[in-house]
């Protein structure tokens, strides 16, 4: 089965403080998918980023850098310089991933409450 | 990018009678939808898969006569709560994808949610 684990419930920083949310991840699969969502006081989820298993690079997007390291089933996110506008909930989230047919499930971590304060 | 819309944004019923939300896939046909409830402050809870033209797969624990899902075209899934209580207030989130493989990429793109709230 597979399980995903954000062990922070919630943070609370100040404005321009950098900030790391973690994820830990469990699965069998040698092939899958983890995702980061934003989840603002609206609802609607939006998409972050998608890293498939076999890319371990980091990435950098702005402000958001995301570090992929396999060999402890991690998948941590960072927000360099946090803003008010960086509060909201974030959901850690593992996807099987099929070579062909129909999309598999995913599994989200339970979210991590940000709090930034101006 | 691919957009889902959900319908209705909000809706508020009495005990004892159903509702249907709609999800579809505006610019893209989905092979796949998925069904996500959401508590209060709480994670996503996988409902079911409904797969185009065939049954709903439900998560274990659900009802499936309870949450009726049809999945009737590719742009379109509805999830039927019957007879509902006020246990079954939540926010519900479709979910749409293009399917696996190379170029499905297993890639979900989430409508905006459902606020269900049952009187």
């Amino acid at each position: 089965a597979q399980k995903v684990t954000q062990a922070q419930t919630e943070i609370s920083v100040v404005e321009k403080e950098d900030v790391t949310l973690d994820c830990v991840y469990e699965t069998r699969d040698t092939t899958y998918y983890l995702f980061w969502y934003k989840q603002p006081p609206s609802g609607e989820l939006v998409f972050l980023i998608r890293r498939n298993s076999f890319d371990e690079q980091n990435e950098i997007s702005g402000r958001y850098s995301w570090n992929f390291q396999k060999s402890t089933s991690s998948f941590n996110f960072t927000i360099t310089a946090s803003q008010v506008v960086d509060s909201a909930v974030y959901f850690c989230a593992l996807s099987e991933a099929r070579l062909r047919g129909n999309a598999g499930k995913s599994t989200f971590g339970d979210g991590t409450t940000l709090t930034v304060k101006p | 990018g691919a957009v889902v819309s959900q319908h209705p944004s909000r809706v508020i019923c009495k005990s004892g009678t159903s509702v249907k939300i709609e999800c579809r896939s505006l610019d893209f046909q989905a092979t796949t939808m998925f069904w996500y409830r959401q508590f209060p402050k709480k994670s996503l809870m996988l409902m079911a898969t409904s797969n185009e033209g065939s049954k709903a797969t439900y998560e274990q624990g659900v009802e499936k006569d309870k949450f009726l899902i049809n999945h009737a075209s590719l742009t379109l899934s509805t999830l039927t709560v019957t007879s509902a209580h006020p246990e079954d207030s939540s926010f519900y989130i479709c979910s749409a994808s293009t399917g696996g493989g190379y170029r499905g990429r297993n890639e979900q793109f989430f409508g905006p949610g459902t606020r269900l709230t049952v009187l």
